[in-house]
């Protein structure tokens, strides 16, 4: 089946400093992957859409130039969070759309922790 | 917002019940999947249902999907006390692929 690998899974960083998140698509190729984030005891919600080659397209509220999006290869985008505040902590998922099945497949997510 | 409903919030069952779930949506859709996810974990895929299907079963696990009413119920038989976790219905709308609104999800417990 499809694989997706997110890393790392766990994170903790100070205020003012960056955060990179990687998601890999292991056995296929995505042009198109996908940024969650979930708060505790909330649902998730889509944060920006990351396509190869071009500029993410981000979901309304979410501040592009704080969560930088590269989405340079077939099977790699990243999410970088500048500037983490504590606020910013948070669980982040990324999927991946197997563009043949057109599905998305789910990495593992990373649980954020600003301190 | 295009995130969905879901009901109950909670629900909260003995071994052996069986448990239901609601869901409904916006707008049309390509696919409705279930997923389940554990306290502080990632999500598990449970089963996923095109928008020309109307009921799907895999294990204990029964979904349906009424399009015309743009909802979808989800099933579990003969729960576990494994079975506790929170559920999230996500769609994606017609067009859309991969690119998912979840619902507020479900939060079930089943106990001993």
């Amino acid at each position: 089946g499809a694989v997706v690998s997110q890393h790392p899974s766990r994170v903790i960083c100070k205020s003012g400093t960056s955060v990179k998140i990687e998601c890999r698509s292991l056995d296929f190729q995505a042009t198109t992957m996908f940024w969650y984030r979930q708060f505790p005891k909330q649902s998730l919600m889509l944060m920006a859409t990351s396509n190869e080659g071009s500029k993410a397209t981000y979901e309304q509220g979410v501040e592009k130039d704080k969560f930088l999006i590269n989405h340079a290869s077939l099977t790699l985008s990243t999410l970088t969070v500048t500037s983490a505040h504590p606020e910013d902590s948070s669980f982040y998922i990324c999927s991946a759309l197997d563009t043949l099945n057109t599905e998305a497949f789910f990495g593992q997510g990373t649980r954020l922790t600003v301190v | 917002s295009q995130q969905g409903e879901e009901d109950p919030q909670a629900l909260s069952i003995q071994e052996g019940e069986n448990a239901t779930m609601n869901c409904s949506y916006k707008t049309s859709i390509n696919n409705l999947q279930w997923y389940r996810q554990n306290s502080g974990r990632g999500l598990v895929h449970l089963i996923l249902i095109r928008s020309n299907e109307r009921e799907k079963h895999s294990g204990r696990l029964r979904v349906t999907l009424d399009t015309s009413k743009k909802s979808s119920s989800l099933l579990i038989t003969a729960s576990r006390a494994a079975d506790t976790a929170s559920y999230f219905c996500a769609t994606d709308a017609a067009g859309s692929w991969g690119k998912l609104q979840f619902g507020a999800g479900t939060q079930v417990v089943v106990t001993p």
